[in-house]
């Protein structure tokens, strides 16, 4: 069975600090990869994807992640925090393959703190 | 347009109430879902729709009752439901087929509370 891992429940960064986000996943081939936003009372907000090729994925707000599979992981980072990032963010899995629906498998989460 | 909408954004209910919840998605996709997520917690799958048909229900209370009418709605039908059921329900949707997108995209949510 698939399984994602965020190690860290919360994190505090001050604003303008860099951010990594770490994410560990379980799954034997490589799943397709996701991390989602989600701010306070609101739903989830897709960042980025990756279903293969550049391991180095660019998504919207300034994100970005590398997957890595020797260590099977999916980190997101951000050079210079903003005060409006504070949020909970999942990292998630599915199964490769097009057809079919989606079954996502999400981490705990991790919740940041922007400190000004 | 990536946009799933649902409604309402707020719903208190009591335990014999009857009353459903409302998701619409205009992207052409064939694959919606229902979730639920609890405070501090991940979201939880409960049902899933392709092309129309419940294809997954993970072992769900009958007392939440899916329905997909057409390719761009789909309602939860909620009846004589527990306190401890006051959660977020999110809906979401995706593409599907060869050669698809495979992104799902979430809808803000609907705020369930059982009284």
């Amino acid at each position: 069975a698939q399984s994602v891992t965020q190690p860290d429940i919360h994190i505090t960064v001050s604003e303008g600090a860099s951010l990594e986000l770490r994410c560990n996943y379980s799954y034997g081939a490589t799943p397709y990869l996701f991390w989602y936003v989600q701010s306070p009372g609101q739903g989830l907000q897709l960042l980025l994807k990756y279903f293969s090729g550049d391991t180095l994925v660019q998504g919207i707000k300034g994100f970005e992640a590398e997957f890595k599979r020797s260590q099977s992981s999916f980190n997101l980072r951000k050079p210079s925090v903003h005060w409006s990032d504070a949020a909970e963010y999942f990292c998630a899995v599915a199964p490769p393959g097009t057809g079919s629906a989606r079954q996502l498998t999400f981490g705990s989460g991790t919740q940041l703190t922007v400190l000004p | 347009d990536t946009e799933v909408t649902q409604t309402p954004k707020h719903l208190v209910m009591g335990m014999t109430n009857k009353k459903s919840l409302k998701c619409e998605q205009h992207m052409g996709h064939r694959a919606m879902y229902w979730y639920k997520q609890k405070a501090k917690k991940p979201p939880e799958l409960m049902f899933v729709y392709s092309y129309e048909k419940l294809s997954i229900n993970e072992s769900v209370p009958s007392r939440f009752s899916p329905e997909c009418p057409n390719s761009s709605l789909l309602n939860l039908h909620l009846h004589a439901l527990q306190p401890e059921d006051s959660a977020l329900y999110l809906c979401a949707s995706s593409p599907l087929g060869r050669g698809a997108g495979n992104t799902i995209y979430f809808g803000e949510g609907s705020w369930l509370t059982v009284v």
